[in-house]
């Protein structure tokens, strides 16, 4: 079975610009989390999808950024304008929902942002 | 809201035991996880253990949970080289919609 996997690994990108970060969860994992973790600090809840629905959008820091999961599958998080405080890995996990008591979050390597 | 509180690093020597502590300030937690931060990966979930749990042990590794003291602690025997690594403490509610809270992250290195 793969595992949750990330696009890009490692991206750098000027202040102001845009960046995409890319998620494909393990197949059949209805459940899709985004988090962040800035250097140094605790690694911080951004959302969570159930299929292509966010059910929990609190950790989102600003409208300044962009989640969307088309068809329930791979999820997308886009970052417009870019800031230098948006610098940090971003990870995303999935998990299954029914049958699954431990709801267990399988993650992913992470997508390292710098922004410049 | 959820905290969870944990030292930034732990230095043992190869064949010693860690002991790496945690403490969580939300008294409805269920489940309590460490997760395994290898060096370029992602993050592995290396155990946890139910809130009505004291003691949960899996070969080399060793979960105590005091939840009168919101406190977890994972004890790593024998640590190798192969357990240097960044352990994070993790909590979270009852229910299939909770979000994962985590600690900052303690960096354990083992010396040879």
């Amino acid at each position: 079975e793969a595992g949750v996997t990330q696009f890009p690994s490692h991206s750098v990108i000027e202040k102001g610009q845009t960046v995409t970060l890319r998620c494909d969860p393990i197949s059949g994992h209805d459940n899709l989390y985004w988090y962040r973790r800035v250097m140094g600090k605790e690694i911080k809840f951004l959302l969570h999808f159930v299929k292509e629905s966010k059910q929990d959008e609190s950790g989102m820091p600003n409208n300044r950024f962009l989640a969307e999961r088309t068809g329930g599958t791979y999820s997308t998080l886009k970052v417009q304008p870019a800031e230098l405080e948006d610098s940090g890995v971003y990870f995303c996990a999935s998990s299954r929902t029914s049958g699954d008591f431990l709801y267990e979050q399988y993650f992913g390597p992470g997508t390292r942002l710098t922004v410049t | 809201g959820e905290d969870v509180e944990q030292s930034l690093f732990l230095s043992v020597r190869e064949g010693d035991s860690s002991v790496i502590n945690c403490t969580y300030t939300d008294s409805s937690s269920t489940y309590l996880y460490w997760y395994k931060q290898e060096p370029g990966a992602g993050l592995q979930l290396l155990t946890y253990i139910f809130s009505n749990m004291d003691m949960k042990q899996d070969q080399r590794l060793t979960v105590l949970l005091n939840k009168k003291d919101k406190h977890l602690s994972l004890r790593i025997a024998d640590t190798q080289t192969g357990d240097s690594a960044i352990y994070f403490c993790a909590e979270r509610g009852s229910g299939g919609y909770q979000k994962v809270t985590f600690g900052i992250g303690t960096k354990l290195q083992v010396i040879p």
